[in-house]
């Protein structure tokens, strides 16, 4: 298995605070991606980097942000957390070759109340 | 935009039975790769397919990818309980963009 973890792998907030979702990686993987998992929506993309400091929107950003200082750690924050934003987030990383195979993290799972 | 549709949504069958699930869409795909995700669990690669009319087989799954490059199944021979999950498939389009489909959810029944 690829050395993905995710942390928190569970959290509980309130509306209005801010989350930070972390992403580590040992495998040295120059892409990391960001998903968020919804029943009848499957995944869908939230942001992605393909290096150090250089990350890019995906489907469904607006609220989101991201940071990637270095290449194991992939940062997922949330500003001011909405209800909407209750869901399971995944990381993912990839090592592009010749395909494009993902390789999950654990998730986490956060609910805003 | 890129979208992947996937037949059926749910799915429930007795240990031994044969199925197949379905990924389709009207856009072509340099790749397309399917997932198995158990509950609490993040998907875990299965497959990718990269060729028109490819066809790959992992112990008793069969994975077919469509000519056109724009459609693919899944076929199970005598499904067993540990087959049971969330069956995704996922497009890609030359690194340019990844996109997965809702899934197709399984239960086998011993």
């Amino acid at each position: 298995d690829a050395g993905i973890t995710q942390s928190p792998r569970h959290k509980v907030t309130e509306t209005g605070t801010p989350v930070t979702l972390r992403c580590h990686q040992t495998e040295n993987h120059r892409y990391m991606y960001w998903y968020r998992q919804d029943p009848g929506h499957g995944l869908r993309l939230i942001h992605y980097s393909y290096g150090v400091k250089d990350t890019d929107k995906g489907e469904v950003s607006d609220g989101y942000s991201v940071s990637r200082s270095k290449t194991e750690d992939f940062l997922l924050t949330l500003e001011s957390a909405t209800s909407s934003q209750t869901s399971v987030y995944f990381c993912a990383i990839s090592e592009h070759r010749v395909t494009y195979e993902q390789y999950f993290g654990p998730g986490t799972r956060l609910t805003v109340t | 935009t890129q979208l992947l549709e996937q037949s059926p949504q749910f799915l429930s069958i007795q240990e031994g039975e044969n199925l197949t699930v379905y990924c389709n869409s009207s856009s072509v795909f340099s790749s397309l790769q399917w997932y198995r995700q158990e509950p609490g669990e993040g998907p875990v690669l299965l497959v990718t397919v990269v060729t028109g009319g490819e066809v790959k087989k992992l112990k008793r799954l069969t994975f077919q990818f469509g000519d056109a490059r724009k459609d693919s199944s899944l076929h199970i021979t005598a499904a067993q309980p540990g087959d049971t999950g969330l069956y995704l498939c996922a497009g890609d389009n030359y690194g340019q963009n990844f996109v997965f489909g809702p899934g197709t959810r399984l239960s086998v029944l011993p």
